[in-house]
């Protein structure tokens, strides 16, 4: 079944431990995301990659990482797990990062993690 | 800054018909975007407007006012299941998608 998914699905974390967020498409888009979803506020940007072998910093970057080895995958990484870091994690792809019908975002189902 | 405001919260009864409105005040525009969530959900897309004007799919509509800085999506013969979040996002200047923080629709039978 074509689309995104995310693992783990729920993680509680102890502070300090570091944590790599999975994420895998199969529909070739060379545009990935990764976003933070937190109560009351809308989603916002950690990090993005226009196509493979590329990364850019989005709106929150600070304590996490990525990597785009490959046009498939795109991990999350974080260092050092904060508390902060509590929230619902969504991976998502368009076929390009750019405006246009055919560019919009599909969404994986999301990684609930906890940071204690 | 930018910034995209839509109600927190609205309630509407099945059947009926609900209009969600969207404000925003971006650096640049290169379309707008409503996507809808279930709880505990993601996102699923729902439509685009670029141009000024109505976009027609089905029992929901989508309107932008470029020059307003204003769309609204208008959902018709409201069903228990369109109960969800209504986010309103924006593609600004450097293709960055700014999202609101969303609309909670409650359906009442």
């Amino acid at each position: 079944i074509a689309g995104i998914t995310q693992a783990p699905t729920s993680q509680i974390l102890a502070a300090g431990r570091r944590m790599t967020l999975r994420c895998t498409q199969d529909m070739r888009h060379n545009a990935m995301y990764w976003y933070r979803q937190d109560l009351g506020l809308g989603l916002r940007l950690i990090h993005y990659s226009n196509t493979a072998g590329t990364t850019g910093k989005g709106e929150v970057p600070d304590g996490y990482s990525v990597s785009r080895a490959n046009t498939d995958d795109f991990p999350l990484t974080l260092a050092s797990a904060v508390p902060s870091q509590t929230s619902v994690y969504f991976c998502a792809s368009s076929e390009d990062r750019g405006a246009g019908g055919g560019n919009e975002q599909f969404f994986g189902p999301g990684t609930r993690l906890t940071v204690l | 800054g930018q910034n995209i405001d839509q109600p927190t919260e609205m309630t509407a009864t099945e059947g009926a018909i609900v209009q969600i409105n969207c404000t925003y005040q971006t650096s640049g525009f290169n379309g707008l975007f409503w996507y809808q969530q279930h709880a505990g959900e993601a996102p699923t897309f729902l439509s685009y407007n670029v141009l000024d004007g109505l976009e027609e799919k089905g029992r929901f509509s989508s309107f932008l006012s470029r020059s307003k800085g204003y769309s609204y999506l208008l959902l018709k013969e409201l069903q228990m299941k369109d109960s969800a979040s209504y986010l309103c996002a924006v593609t600004d200047s450097n293709y960055q998608l700014i999202w609101g923080a969303g609309t909670k629709l409650i359906i009442k039978p």
